[in-house]
């Protein structure tokens, strides 16, 4: 596509229900990441792949939080036992490149903002 | 630890000003790649401007341009002629040819008619 596209845009969820968050990078973009942004503030690194491989996964808060890229392609970023404490935007960002070949630069989607009541 | 800081919260500028948001950051580096993004009223985040650190030039892109003082640490973005469109929150950010970018608090960026 044109550009990277996230759903939902918005989620408002029920504390305790899972949700999962869907990115569809830029075609042909190899790598794709995950960041979490609260109000106010600058983005926050979650994870991130390489193709379908999970390369670091330490920006994750807790295990109630998992992502995965079975195909190399689109994500999904999964939340389970949401709290109020999870409620921001998640943005999901992809590259061009692996970053065995230097930094390329990341193009973001316009995020999901999620909601846990 | 890398960190990356904005110190204006908001700034003002006059339609068709100049106006400056400053960044600093802190590394141990010597390479290392930088960003400002925009981010308007739809939170989109858009790519303004990219600096490689080891380009003395400083990176232009039509009204946008950097003024990138490497050791200083310091990566501040110039708007010229400065548009209503131009409103919105703008983000620094720091990568260290890693895929992690650590990014700034933000600067919002109010255009005055």
């Amino acid at each position: 596509g044109a550009g990277v596209s996230q759903s939902p845009r918005y989620k408002v969820t029920k504390r305790g229900q899972d949700v999962a968050l869907r990115c569809d990078p830029i075609s042909g973009h190899v790598s794709l990441y995950w960041y979490r942004q609260a109000l106010g503030q600058g983005p926050e690194f979650l994870t991130y792949f390489n193709y379908e491989a999970q390369q670091d996964k330490s920006g994750l808060p807790n295990d109630r939080f998992s992502a995965e890229r079975p195909e190399g392609s689109i994500s999904t970023l999964t939340i389970q036992r949401t709290e109020q404490r999870d409620s921001a935007m998640y943005r999901c960002a992809s590259s061009s490149i692996g970053t065995s070949f230097g930094t390329d630069t990341q193009y973001f989607g316009p995020g999901t903002r999620l909601t846990v009541l | 630890a890398q960190t990356v800081t904005q110190s204006q919260p908001e700034m003002s500028v006059q339609e068709a000003e100049t106006v400056t948001l400053s960044c600093t950051y802190d590394t141990s580096e010597s390479d290392y790649y930088l960003f400002w993004y925009k981010q308007p009223p739809s939170r989109q985040m858009i790519l303004v401007i990219r600096q490689e650190a080891y380009k003395q030039q400083n990176a232009t892109e039509n009204r946008f341009s950097v003024n990138f003082q490497k050791a200083a640490k310091s990566f501040s973005l110039k708007i010229s002629d400065s548009q209503l469109g131009d409103a919105a929150m703008y983000f620094c950010a720091y990568t260290s040819g890693t895929y992690k970018y650590i990014f700034g608090t933000g600067t919002r960026l109010k255009v005055l008619a």
